[in-house]
């Protein structure tokens, strides 16, 4: 998508390795999001951000972490993966009053 | 408080025909309700949006009805068209930017 681009795009892990999934943009939008989409469940918010090292957690942030060291990065770490967070992991980005714009997703499998 | 509601989970629909999509929300603090569409192997992308001074909006051939004392809103799609198959998710916003997203709708339209 346009102005955002996430990293990898899949990635096959095992369990109690430490993943970091990276979310870039290149339009200087404040709002950084981490969702996780699992059927039946849609979208849930993990963590999100408002600004450099402004952070907060969502519904489901245990066992994920977050950086946001420039306003274009917002990492999320795993740092023990488990088989539960096998999912497609969604950065969004939102600058006032426009809604949201996700990226093409990172579909990890935790083996 | 912090839910959306979505229904039905999924729906089949003949080409031509009109999709409705229902959901409902609690939390009177919301003030923006948006709709995403997502296609397979894609992230959601916004597809028309609503705030609660209104009581429906119409792009094309979709339109948002927004029931502000039933605490409801619905997408309707007319004249449905096989490239419409997707999953359609509501979502509402409280402040921060934030938005609270429903467990999604799977639509499929027969050619």
């Amino acid at each position: 998508d346009a102005g955002i681009t996430q990293s990898p795009r899949h990635k096959v892990t095992e369990t109690g390795t430490p993943v970091t999934l990276r979310c870039h943009q290149t339009e200087n939008h404040r709002y950084m999001y981490w969702y996780r989409q699992d059927p039946g469940h849609g979208l849930r918010l993990i963590h999100y951000s408002y600004g450099v090292k402004d952070t907060d957690k969502g519904e489901v942030s245990d066992g994920y972490s977050v950086s946001r060291s420039k306003t274009e990065d917002f990492l999320l770490t795993l740092e023990s993966a488990t088989s539960s967070q096998t999912s497609v992991y969604f950065c969004a980005i939102s600058g006032q009053g426009f809604g949201y714009t996700f990226g093409s997703g990172t579909r990890l499998t935790v083996v | 408080q912090q839910q959306v509601k979505q229904s039905p989970q999924s729906l089949i629909v003949q080409k031509g025909g009109i999709s409705i999509i229902n959901c409902a929300y609690e939390n009177t603090a919301f003030d923006y309700f948006p709709w995403y569409q997502q296609f397979p192997g894609k992230g959601p992308a916004l597809l028309i949006a609503i705030r609660p001074d209104v009581s429906e909006k119409k792009e094309g051939r979709f339109t948002i009805s927004f029931n502000k004392s039933a605490k409801q809103f619905s997408l309707h799609i007319m004249d449905s068209q096989p490239g419409d198959s997707a999953t359609y998710f509501c979502a509402a916003r409280v402040g921060s930017e934030k938005l609270v997203f429903g467990k999604g709708m799977k639509l499929t339209v027969n050619p």
